[in-house]
């Protein structure tokens, strides 16, 4: 799987939008993007995933670059509870276990 | 609407003692993972399972074996605990190949070997 990196720490406002970027340069065609999140230390908690073109569910929105080598995680109005660490991960996305190779992530701090 | 299930949710062991930690899922997923957590670091694959009655090797899988019986079930054990072996683990499945489905994780359990 591709490796991704990520800023280990950003803050943002309450209502602002929280955007998370990621790097994944060496990304191939067949892997999707993967965002999570992990609060407190609980189970990690799917976001969003895509693998060409721009997604958006009610959680976030997900921009991936025209040659995707890297992704932005979009939370439109961030509040406290969006304080967490999240991971962007590839995954491969055909004949493959479907494993998970997760970084260090960013935390991200809303701030009141 | 249970999801991932993971018994027990905290668990106290003495060097050289066994236990076995249950992951139950309800989703009639083909695929079921183990990670362990340590402070401050990502999850780290142990076994996985992509069906009933198979298993395979994560990234770190010394020390732990795992079963896969039932497709609903997925068995971590631990056969003499080490303090190395102190984490949090999680549990987590989702369904087959070709479907680039999200995996769905359980609570965790917190495991501290003394």
């Amino acid at each position: 799987d591709a490796k991704t990196t990520q800023p280990p720490s950003m803050d943002c406002a309450e209502g602002r939008a929280a955007n998370l970027p990621c790097n994944h340069s060496t990304i191939s065609g067949n892997e999707y993007v993967y965002w999570y999140r992990q609060i407190h230390s609980q189970g990690p908690q799917y976001i969003i995933h895509g693998l060409k073109n721009n997604e958006t569910n009610e959680m976030a929105s997900l921009i991936i670059t025209e040659d995707r080598k890297s992704s932005t995680l979009i939370l439109p109005h961030a509040t406290l509870r969006d304080t967490a660490v999240y991971y962007c991960i590839a995954e491969i996305s055909s004949g493959s276990a479907r494993q998970l190779t997760f970084g260090s992530g960013t935390q991200l701090t809303v701030l009141p | 609407n249970a999801g991932v299930t993971q018994t027990p949710k905290f668990r106290v062991l003495k060097t050289g003692q066994s236990m076995t930690l249950l992951c139950a899922q309800d989703m009639n997923h083909e695929y079921m993972y183990w990670y362990r957590q340590d402070p401050g670091m990502g999850l780290r694959l142990i076994h996985y399972s992509v069906g009933e009655g198979t298993t395979a090797k994560g990234e770190v899988p010394d020390g732990y074996n795992v079963s896969r019986l039932k497709k609903q079930n997925f068995l971590l054990g631990l056969e003499s605990a080490a303090p190395s072996q102190t984490s949090v683990y999680f549990c987590a499945s989702t369904t087959g190949a070709y479907s680039n489905q999200p995996q769905h994780f359980g609570d965790g359990t917190r495991l501290s070997i003394l």
